[in-house]
């Protein structure tokens, strides 16, 4: 069956500090991947994704990601976290075979920063 | 970037109501739409696919006669809520895909729906 880990549950970092999210996918095939955030109460927003190419990807805010195939993952970093940054992430994955395919989302993993 | 709209952004209800949600796409034509839940501190779940113009796929455990989706126009999907009850209270959100090539999905700002 097709799933998405995000191991980290909850995540603290301080303000300035890096960052990395992992996340894991089971597919059968390399699948569509993708970074969102969610802040409190909010939608989602795209931070990054990953299609082909280049495996590390570069994102909005400072983000990156870089997908792996031997380990199937694709771990979201920044370089230096900023307070704003606080939020929920998720990672999620599309199959590339069927365009009717639904996204397949990760628990997430809460990011909080200390000042 | 493609904006998906969806009205209202919150809503409260008494129970045995009924609650339409609409999700719309606003410069772009969504072939696909989708109808996402989210409880509190929890990820997204995937309830139903609806493509214009027919009927709506739900997915397993979703009961289709409580949760009506309409997608009558290329830009507008709407979700309702039939004879809403308390356990129905949740972050409703939606997203659109359009005809291109890639499998990207917009998603909607949610509503947020609370049932008394």
């Amino acid at each position: 069956a097709q799933s998405v880990t995000q191991p980290d549950i909850h995540i603290t970092v301080s303000e300035g500090a890096s960052l990395e999210l992992r996340c894991n996918y089971s597919y059968g095939a390399t699948p569509y991947l993708f970074w969102y955030v969610q802040s409190p109460g909010q939608g989602l927003q795209l931070l990054l994704k990953y299609f082909s190419g280049d495996t590390l990807v570069q994102g909005i805010k400072g983000f990156e990601a870089e997908f792996k195939r031997s380990q199937s993952s694709f771990n979201l970093r920044k370089p230096s976290v900023h307070w704003s940054d606080a939020a929920e992430y998720f990672c999620a994955v599309v199959s590339r075979d069927n365009y009717g395919q639904n996204f397949v989302f990760g628990p997430g993993t809460r990011l909080s920063v200390l000042p | 970037g493609a904006v998906v709209s969806q009205h209202p952004s919150w809503v409260i209800c008494k129970s045995g109501t009924s609650v339409k949600i609409e999700c719309r796409s606003l410069d772009f034509q969504a072939t696909t739409m989708f109808w996402y839940r989210q409880f509190p501190k929890q990820s997204l779940m995937l309830m139903a696919t609806s493509n214009e113009g027919s009927k709506a796929t739900y997915e397993q455990g979703v009961e289709k006669d409580k949760f009506l989706i309409n997608h009558a126009s290329l830009t507008l999907s709407t979700l309702t809520v039939t004879s809403a009850h308390p356990e129905d209270s949740s972050f409703y959100i939606c997203s659109a895909r359009g005809g291109s090539g890639d499998n990207e999905q917009f998603f909607g700002p949610g509503t947020r729906l609370t049932v008394l």
